[in-house]
């Protein structure tokens, strides 16, 4: 079946570094969605991205849906402590289903 | 507060047993999703319920099956429960998604129960 590929798995930064995360799709996307979860919490949705080569920008959050719509990326500029946590893209595929990628656990190093 | 309630928060039980895990979605919202995730793994997608049907199915067990209610609730069942089984189930809900319809559709997230198979 469909799958969106997210890595990396894990990502260790210094507070103060950047922090981006990648999802490829082997097929054409309809749109994609990106989530936070907090550890110990539940996803909470970032984003739709629905335009080819859409870039939407959330404070220092940036996210990006690739001309091909089978990419996108969640670059996070100086990261801060509120920032942790595991960030999920979603793509939507041809039959309009919700794809999830596995997840980038953001972890900042003390 | 995702508007999305869950219970029991928490459930523990034995091998072979059966569980019923509830989820009230947000008012107004006719989808339904159930998804289970292992520690520390990703979201593992289970089933779709749209306004009582069952539209889609992901990685879900035999042993495991769902339904929703008329007053759109839905519950998960899970049987002959295994030590694997122990996980953070979670249930999402839209305001709506058929093929077509191409409004927002983001999934809004309850707080989950985990369940702890002995």
């Amino acid at each position: 079946g469909q799958q969106v590929m997210q890595i990396p798995q894990y990502q260790h930064v210094q507070e103060g570094e950047d922090f981006t995360t990648y999802c490829n799709s082997s097929t054409t996307l309809s749109n994609i969605q990106w989530y936070k979860q907090r550890p110990g919490g539940h996803p909470v949705f970032l984003i739709q991205l629905v335009k080819s080569g859409e870039v939407k920008k959330q404070k220092r959050l940036t996210f990006q849906f690739g001309e091909a719509k089978k990419n996108s990326s969640l670059h996070i500029t100086a990261t801060q402590t509120t920032d942790v946590g595991t960030y999920f893209c979603a793509g939507r595929d041809s039959n309009y289903q919700l794809i999830w990628g596995a997840g980038t656990k953001l972890i900042i190093k003390p | 507060d995702s508007g999305v309630t869950q219970t029991p928060k928490h459930l523990i039980t034995a091998t072979g047993q059966r569980v019923t895990l509830r989820c009230s979605p947000r008012s107004g919202d006719l989808s339904v999703y159930w998804y289970q995730q292992s520690l520390d793994q990703g979201l593992q997608f289970l089933i779709h319920y749209y306004n009582g049907e069952e539209r889609a199915k992901g990685n879900i067990l035999e042993r495991f099956s769902a339904q929703q209610f008329p007053d759109l609730h839905s519950e998960l069942n899970l049987s002959s429960l295994e030590l694997g089984d122990s996980a953070l189930y979670f249930c999402a809900s839209s305001v709506a998604i058929r093929r077509g319809d191409r409004g927002a559709d983001t999934q809004y997230f309850g707080p989950g129960t985990r369940l702890t198979v002995l």
